[in-house]
C-alpha cells in the first residue's frame, strides 16, 4: 500500500512555462484535494474533488487546473508559471466527507519559479 | 464561512513539560470533526489526533490530549511529557460532513528546549 505518492519532489520552472504535479492514491478514495503551504499562511485549498469526473475550486484556484479521469488519479496543472506560484504543493485523499475522514498526505513537492 | 484560528504562531517548551496549543473555529454546523495534524522538518503531514464533534469524550493518544469545548468553539492540544521529536509545525483542521472543503488553521510552529 504507496498511499498517496507526488511527483516530482523539486521542480524549478521559469516563469511563462507549464507543468503538470502528479498525485495517485492506492486506498480507492473518493476524495482528493491540492493544497498550497506558504509560510504563515497554513494550508490553502486550490481544487478538490469527491469523484472520478467531477472537480470543484477551493480557495486559491486561479492559475491552476485539475482532472480527474479515474479514483486514483488528480493531476494539478500550472497553465502558465508565475513567481507567485512558488510554494509547496500537498496533495491529500480521504474517504468522503460525510465519515469524517482524516486526510492522507503526498510527501509534498517544493516548486520555485524564477 | 467557516474559519480555524490558531493563535500562537510560534511556542517553545522545556523539554518533559507539558505544552497546550490553541486552536477556535467558528462553524454554525452541529455536526463536524476536527484533527490535529503534525508537521516536522521532513514536511509529511501526520495526523496526531481526530475528534468527533457529538463525542462529549476529549479524545486522546498517548501523550496527546485534547481539550474539545463544543459551545466555546474551541478545540486546544495538549503534548504531555514534550520530546525532542514533537518539534514541528501542528495545524488544527475542520471538516463537516455536509461540506466538501477541509479547512486548516495557519499553524504553530512548536520549538522544544532540551
Amino acid at each position: 500500500n504507496a498511499g498517496v505518492t507526488q511527483t516530482p519532489k523539486f521542480q524549478v520552472l521559469k516563469t511563462g512555462q507549464s507543468m503538470t504535479l502528479q498525485c495517485a492514491q492506492d486506498m480507492n478514495h473518493e476524495y482528493m484535494s491540492w493544497y498550497r503551504q506558504d509560510p504563515g499562511m497554513g494550508l490553502r485549498l486550490i481544487h478538490y474533488s469527491v469523484g472520478a469526473g467531477i472537480t470543484d475550486q477551493g480557495e486559491v484556484p486561479n492559475g491552476y487546473n485539475v482532472s480527474r479521469s479515474t479514483t486514483e488519479d488528480f493531476p494539478l496543472r500550472l497553465l502558465s508559471a508565475a513567481p507567485s506560484q512558488t510554494s509547496v504543493y500537498f496533495c491529500a485523499s480521504s474517504y468522503a466527507p460525510s465519515t469524517g475522514s482524516r486526510q492522507y498526505f503526498g510527501p509534498g513537492t517544493r516548486l520555485t519559479v524564477t | 464561512a467557516q474559519t480555524v484560528t490558531q493563535s500562537q504562531p510560534e511556542m517553545s517548551v522545556q523539554e518533559a513539560e507539558t505544552v497546550t496549543l490553541s486552536c477556535t473555529y467558528d462553524t454554525s454546523e452541529s455536526d463536524y470533526y476536527l484533527f490535529w495534524y503534525k508537521q516536522p522538518p521532513s514536511r509529511q503531514m501526520i495526523l496526531v489526533i481526530r475528534q468527533e464533534a457529538y463525542k462529549q469524550q476529549n479524545a486522546t493518544e498517548n501523550r496527546f490530549s485534547v481539550n474539545f469545548q463544543k459551545a466555546a468553539k474551541s478545540f486546544s492540544l495538549k503534548i504531555s511529557d514534550s520530546q525532542l521529536g514533537d518539534a514541528a509545525m501542528y495545524f488544527c483542521a475542520y471538516r463537516t460532513g455536509g461540506d466538501d472543503k477541509i479547512i486548516f488553521g495557519k499553524g504553530t510552529r512548536l520549538h522544544i528546549l532540551p
